[in-house]
């Protein structure tokens, strides 16, 4: 099974910092996602990247950034931190354009 | 306007009870409708996927239903378990196979 992993479960930050959400997939897989996950809103697609350093921007970008420097990693970077950034982040990845997600186990980032 | 209604948003039910979740969508043109399942706190997992020409497919206790003339899908599960608390999200794709739309989920309770 693929199996993609959030490097943290749980996550607190300050204000202003700069953080760095980690994704890892295991399964050589082209295509990888980040959304976040706000109560009533269902989920919001950040970013998304479908080949090593390509990365195109999904509904929501503003205060964030990717990175995507190999094809198994994809990082999510938020420049500094608000706490209207306070949500549940999900990492994706698929095989082929159109094919279903494997998402991550989440990363529930607070922002105090 | 692309969107995806889920309906109810929250249900409960005793444990051993069939019950059917909504989802009308509006997306068009159409290519495939998935069903997750996201246990508290973790990543959705995907459950079915149905494509234009399907109007049922089966995953164990789970069917999935599909009006591609209507615009509707329906999850039916049956004889619930407590394992089957959680939220149930139905995700529509497009013609741009990197853009999925998301309806905001059914939270289910079974209880005891």
């Amino acid at each position: 099974d693929v199996k993609v992993t959030q490097s943290s479960r749980y996550l607190v930050k300050r204000t202003g910092e700069k953080v760095f959400l980690e994704c890892v997939q295991d399964m050589d897989h082209e295509n990888m996602f980040w959304y976040r996950q706000d109560p009533g809103l269902g989920l919001r697609l950040i970013y998304f990247s479908y080949d090593v350093k390509m990365k195109e921007k999904g509904d929501i970008p503003e205060g964030y950034s990717v990175s995507r420097e190999k094809k198994e990693r994809f990082s999510l970077i938020l420049e500094s931190a608000s706490t209207n950034q306070t949500s549940m982040y999900l990492c994706a990845s698929t095989i082929r354009r159109g094919d279903g997600y494997t998402f991550g186990s989440g990363t529930r980032l607070t922002i105090v | 306007k692309n969107q995806v209604e889920q309906s109810p948003q929250s249900l409960i039910i005793l444990e051993g009870k069939n019950c059917t979740l909504q989802c009308n969508y509006t997306v068009s043109p159409f290519s495939n409708l998935r069903w997750y399942k996201q246990d508290t706190g973790r990543g959705p997992v995907s459950l079915t996927i149905m494509t234009f020409s399907e109007n049922t497919k089966s995953n164990g206790r789970y069917t999935a239903t599909l009006d591609a003339d209507t615009k509707q899908s329906s999850l039916h599960i049956t004889a619930s378990q407590l394992s089957d608390s959680a939220s149930y999200i139905c995700v529509v794709s497009g013609y741009n196979f990197n853009k999925f739309y998301f309806g905001s989920g059914t939270k289910l309770n079974v209880k005891p």
